[in-house]
């Protein structure tokens, strides 16, 4: 199995700041790595596929690199809504796994 | 517009069964690889289980696997979960998911969520 570990557990940030949120894997999943936000009481929503390309309707503020085993998501520039949940999630063999999520606060 | 609706999900004692449905609107689930993902209270996402547009192929997560069946009802356009043999750690919100249909596994299209609770 595919262990992420997702790091910080926590980013204290200011809006109108930049946000860096790390996935490392504990073994290669190419660029098969997807971000997801989640908000409170909601479903996940994608971000990002295939490690860098944004999903639909996302905006530019979010973009994704890596591959291999380091990946980041990384928010340019931090609005209100920005802050909750973010997990990242590996395609590449089974189980299918996520990171344990890193929590984006004010 | 892509909607995806879960149903099912009750309070059951352990060791019980449930079946939870994921009905598709604007979407022919038969085109797409589907899944289950669930989150414990408080926790993360853990992918449960997937079934391939094939219907033969399906995947599970170990700590379901031989407990859980994923199924897909053509004529009705839903998904299925059957969940045998409950445990308290099964208890969660369950999310039936669409894969984005990129070659590897990722999901583009979500449910709202349908809450299991194992307990006596």
């Amino acid at each position: 199995e595919i262990v992420l570990t997702q790091s910080p557990v926590t980013l204290s940030l200011s809006p109108g700041e930049r946000a860096t949120l790390s996935c490392r894997a504990s073994q290669s999943v190419s660029s098969y790595l997807a971000w997801y936000q989640q908000k409170p009481g909601q479903a996940p929503r994608l971000l990002i596929y295939d490690a860098s390309n944004r999903a639909a309707g996302i905006p530019p503020r979010f973009s994704g690199s890596g591959s291999g085993t380091d990946f980041t998501l990384t928010i340019s520039s931090l609005e209100p809504e920005d802050f909750v949940l973010y997990y990242c999630q590996q395609g590449r063999s089974w189980p299918l796994t996520f990171g344990g999520g890193t929590k984006v606060e004010i | 517009e892509v909607q995806l609706l879960e149903s099912g999900g009750a309070l059951v004692q352990p060791g019980g069964s449930l079946r939870l449905s994921c009905a598709a609107s604007g979407l022919t689930l038969s085109r797409s690889d589907m899944a289950w993902v669930r989150q414990a209270p408080g926790k993360g996402l853990e992918w449960v289980s997937l079934i391939r547009t094939s219907g033969d192929e399906t995947h599970y997560a170990d700590s379901v696997k031989g407990r859980f069946t994923i199924s897909r009802d053509t004529a009705k356009n839903t998904l299925s979960l059957q969940m045998n043999g409950l445990k308290a750690e099964d208890t969660a919100v369950y999310y039936c998911a669409k894969d984005r249909g990129g070659g590897y596994y990722d999901f583009d299209q979500w449910g709202q969520g349908t809450l299991v609770t194992v307990s006596s």
